[in-house]
């Protein structure tokens, strides 16, 4: 699986939109982009995922470049619970790679 | 639908006993991964389950061991714990019928060694 490289902290003003960058140079055409976060001491939280276009839920918006060497992550409206670690995580799809590879994601601190 | 859930959610052991944890996948979810989650090194794969069979495994040694039984819950046991085995062990399932296949986290448990 792809190797991802994200900032280790950024701040966020509430109720302003948070963009959370990810950079997954190395990703191949198979290859998933997954975002989950983990509040403190918590399992963590599945948010979105996507190949190549951009996604939405109910939680955030996926965008991923047209190359998908990297992605942003756009929580559009960011309140003091999403203070959180934020983990891009990029993966083959399911079955016998079932396995996901954590690196040390970005701590969003959303300030009042 | 009832999340992931994960027995007990605290623990305490001293060195040199053994644990288990129990994990129950959300219903109808067919594969169970275990995680261990420390200050040091962060969020690590252990292994994971599918039809009661080990499917895929991590750099972790053969203290760690797990099972998987017929109704998709899984069970992981550590053995001769150690002071480093004070983690948090997150499960995660999936329905291992999708591509692709999202997991979906449990609260953990938080083991403590003595």
């Amino acid at each position: 699986d792809a190797k991802t490289t994200q900032p280790p902290s950024m701040d966020c003003a509430e109720g302003r939109a948070a963009n959370l960058p990810c950079n997954h140079s190395t990703i191949s055409g198979n290859e998933y982009v997954y975002w989950y976060r983990q509040i403190h001491s918590q399992g963590p939280q599945y948010i979105i995922h996507g190949l190549k276009n951009n996604e939405t839920n109910e939680m955030a918006s996926l965008i991923i470049t047209e190359d998908r060497k990297s992605s942003t992550l756009i929580l559009p409206h960011a309140t003091l619970r999403d203070t959180a670690v934020y983990y891009c995580i990029v993966r083959r799809p399911g079955g016998a790679t079932n396995k996901l590879i954590f690196g040390t994601g970005t701590l969003l601190a959303v300030q009042p | 639908k009832a999340g992931v859930t994960q027995t007990p959610r605290y623990l305490i052991k001293t060195r040199g006993q053994q644990v288990t944890l129990s994990c129950s996948p959300i219903s109808g979810h067919r594969s169970v991964s275990w995680y261990q989650q420390t200050p040091g090194q962060g969020l690590q794969f252990l292994f994971e389950y599918f039809s009661e069979t080990q499917r895929n495994k991590g750099n972790f040694p053969g203290r760690f061991s797990g099972r998987q039984f017929s109704n998709s819950r899984s069970e992981m046991n550590v053995s001769t714990l150690e002071l480093g085995d004070s983690a948090l062990y997150l499960c995660a399932s999936s329905l291992d019928s999708s591509v692709p296949d999202t997991q979906y986290f449990g609260p953990g448990t938080r083991l403590t060694v003595l």
